[in-house]
């Protein structure tokens, strides 16, 4: 597509259930991140993907949290049991290899 | 690790000019972004500037001065629709080339 696509773009849940949030970057870049933004914030770093090289994961804030990337393309973003504080609005972000970054709507995630 | 500090909140007059700052320290600075971010939308990519000096591209510029850490977009001939969150960014090589994002400067535009 001619941008970088996430769904859902509203996802409310219920504590202790699991989330997936899947991005859909620019087609042709290599480069895909994810952040997390909560409410009247900057944007937080989570995950970098690079080509085939393996995944930056230094900014997910707790092994409840993982991401994948696959074919190079498409990155699903995977939060297990959810907590009232993963609350926010989670952005990804694609580029040409590091590059101007280009972000997605955005997911707006709620957990009850 | 890395600074970045810019003001939370700005008002500003229609038709006016308005600047907004932005200071940093890293490590292995490559490059400093602008972002503006309208409520409940992405963020949209405004400036770059790796060199010192001012780049201007329509009614915004941006401006840096490495030695000093700083930077400030300027906007002039204000207009409504530029009431938005304005995000700086720096890379920084010595973290990957990674992106790291002020906490953002709302501006109001008023008539």
């Amino acid at each position: 597509g001619a941008g970088v696509s996430q769904s859902p773009s509203n996802k409310v849940t219920e504590k202790g259930k699991d989330v997936e949030l899947r991005c859909d970057p620019i087609s042709g870049h290599t480069a895909l991140y994810w952040y997390r933004q909560s409410l009247g914030q900057g944007l937080e770093f989570l995950i970098y993907f690079q080509g085939n090289s393996a995944p930056d994961k230094s900014g997910l804030p707790s092994d409840r949290f993982s991401a994948e990337r696959t074919g190079g393309s498409v990155s699903t973003l995977t939060i297990q049991r959810t907590q009232q504080e993963d609350s926010a609005v989670y952005l990804c972000a694609s580029s040409l290899s590091g590059d101007i970054q280009y972000f997605g709507a955005g997911t707006r995630l709620s957990v009850l | 690790g890395q600074n970045i500090d810019q003001p939370t909140e700005m008002t500003a007059t229609e038709g006016a000019i308005v600047q907004i700052n932005c200071t940093y320290q890293t490590s292995g600075f490559n490059g400093l972004f602008w972002y503006q971010q309208h409520a409940g939308e992405a963020p949209t990519f405004l400036s770059y500037n790796v060199l010192d000096g001012l780049e201007e591209k329509g009614r915004f510029s941006s401006f840096l001065s490495r030695s000093k850490g700083y930077s400030y977009l300027l906007l002039k001939e204000l207009q409504m629709k530029d009431s938005a969150s304005y995000l700086c960014a720096v890379r920084d090589r010595n973290a990957g080339n990674m992106l790291t994002f002020g906490g953002g400067t709302r501006l109001m535009v008023k008539p």
